[in-house]
């Protein structure tokens, strides 16, 4: 199928390690976003792109999250310095971002990260 | 508080019975309404998305809003064991191009 994809799909870091998650939405989709999941939560909003552009990166929890999208397709999640706190699944949704009322984000199987 | 409210369960019913899940929301913003079904170890699947009050029918599934109340509503009927999954509402203010406000979940467990 041509869905949401991530990779890798577990992740185990020692803390202090960098970590990159990477995310292919599907084709031909404009907008992309990046979610946190932490175990029996619903997801939280870390950032939001528009093709390459950054346009919301209020839900980033600290100055060690960075995200990249450089050529307006695929994106990369990358987390800094990990800590414990860091462990939940990372989950990348992509949708058309064409502001019609029948656009909305599908969501790919997400990367479980692991920060011993 | 938070913008969303689900009661997260677990809520268990036998095979065959009508599912009822609900979320409260407080952010008059928010202009559309989805329910995503989510496996365990998998990502959200989408299953019914509503943009106006009123029901929305799709095969087993209704979704209902009620943008005065605030209150959003799932109903599942005559539930299968393989609906057993997490539920999240979730809501958004502007179509496809900002971000989605999600609720706890409520964790199904349909009994056969």
């Amino acid at each position: 199928g041509a869905g949401v994809s991530q990779s890798p799909r577990y992740k185990v870091a020692k803390r202090g390690q960098d970590v990159a998650l990477r995310c292919d939405p599907i084709s031909g989709h404009v907008s992309l976003f990046w979610y946190q999941q932490a175990l029996g939560q619903g997801p939280e909003f870390l950032t939001y792109f528009q093709n390459e552009a950054q346009l919301d990166k209020s839900g980033l929890p600290s100055d060690r999250f960075f995200a990249e999208r450089p050529e307006g397709s695929v994106s990369t999640l990358k987390i800094q310095r990990t800590q414990q706190e860091d462990s939940a699944v990372y989950l990348c949704a992509s949708s058309l971002g064409s502001g019609s009322f029948t656009d909305t984000q599908y969501f790919g199987p997400g990367t479980r990260l692991t920060v011993l | 508080q938070k913008e969303v409210e689900q009661d997260p369960g677990p809520l268990s019913v036998p095979e065959g019975a009508i599912v009822s899940l609900n979320c409260t929301y407080s952010n008059s913003a928010f202009q559309y309404f989805m329910w995503y079904r989510q496996y365990s170890r998998k990502g959200p699947e989408l299953l019914m998305y509503t943009y106006s009050s009123g029901n929305k029918e799709d095969g087993r599934f209704t979704a209902q809003v009620d943008k005065s109340s605030k209150y959003i509503s799932l109903f599942i009927r005559d539930s299968q064991p393989s609906d057993s999954a997490t539920y999240l509402c979730a809501m958004g203010a502007d179509f496809g191009n900002e971000k989605l406000t999600f609720g706890t979940g409520t964790r199904l467990t349909i009994i056969p």
